[in-house]
């Protein structure tokens, strides 16, 4: 079975601080990919990332950072100087490889940034 | 392209009946899905499929049911509606092969509410 696990369930934080989402999941498989999706106060569910098992490289898109580390089954997510446009609900999900496979979501993390 | 549309954006139900919630997607993408949204739930699949003719249960089928007669629709019918099934539904669809396989893209979302 599947899992995953975002402990934190709201962070708040001053406009351009540094924040950390945490990420930890649980499969059996070895061929897995995770994801993170944004949630802004508008709803609609943004695709931010996708990271294949076998690809460890950590990844920087602008202010975004991803740090995968399959030893400690963590994938966290780390926005440098927040800005007011990044509060939102965090996504991290899992699925395996395979038609059948289902997505499997933490229940999210909310982050508020305050200017 | 359209991406994944999703229509109506709010509806309400009394409970008893019944009705029909739209999905479509014009990026000829194998999978479609839908998921239901609760407050500190996250996101839990009802049902999934994998082409056209090939629709499979999610983790809380129960109330629902869904054809895929086109790769490009994927409806999600409510029988009977309930209060339990207030909700904010959201549709997706991912490619089974290539570069963006198994990264899935959600449809704006629609709110439902039950009386």
């Amino acid at each position: 079975a599947q899992k995953v696990t975002q402990a934190q369930t709201e962070i708040s934080v001053v406009e351009k601080e540094d924040v950390t989402l945490d990420c930890v999941y649980e499969t059996r498989d070895t061929t897995y990919y995770l994801f993170w999706y944004k949630q802004p106060p508008s709803g609609e569910l943004v695709f931010l990332i996708r990271r294949n098992s076998f690809d460890e490289q950590n990844e920087i898109s602008g202010r975004y950072s991803w740090n995968f580390q399959k030893s400690t089954s963590s994938f966290n997510f780390t926005i440098t100087a927040s800005q007011v446009v990044d509060s939102a609900v965090y996504f991290c999900a899992l699925k395996s490889s395979g038609a059948n496979s289902k997505l499997t979501f933490g229940k999210g993390i909310t982050l508020s940034v305050r200017p | 392209n359209a991406g994944v549309t999703q229509t109506p954006k709010f509806q309400v139900l009394k409970t008893g009946q019944s009705m029909t919630l739209q999905c479509a997607q014009d990026m000829n993408h194998e999978y479609m899905s839908w998921y239901r949204q609760d407050p500190g739930m996250g996101l839990r699949l009802i049902h999934y499929s994998v082409g056209a003719g090939i629709t499979d249960q999610g983790e809380v089928p129960n109330g629902y049911n869904v054809s895929r007669s086109t790769t490009e629709d994927f409806p999600l019918r409510l029988l009977s509606a309930a209060p339990s099934q207030t909700s904010v539904y959201f549709c997706a669809s991912s490619p089974s092969r290539g570069r963006g396989q198994d990264t899935q893209y959600f449809g704006p979302g629609t709110r439902l509410t039950v009386l």
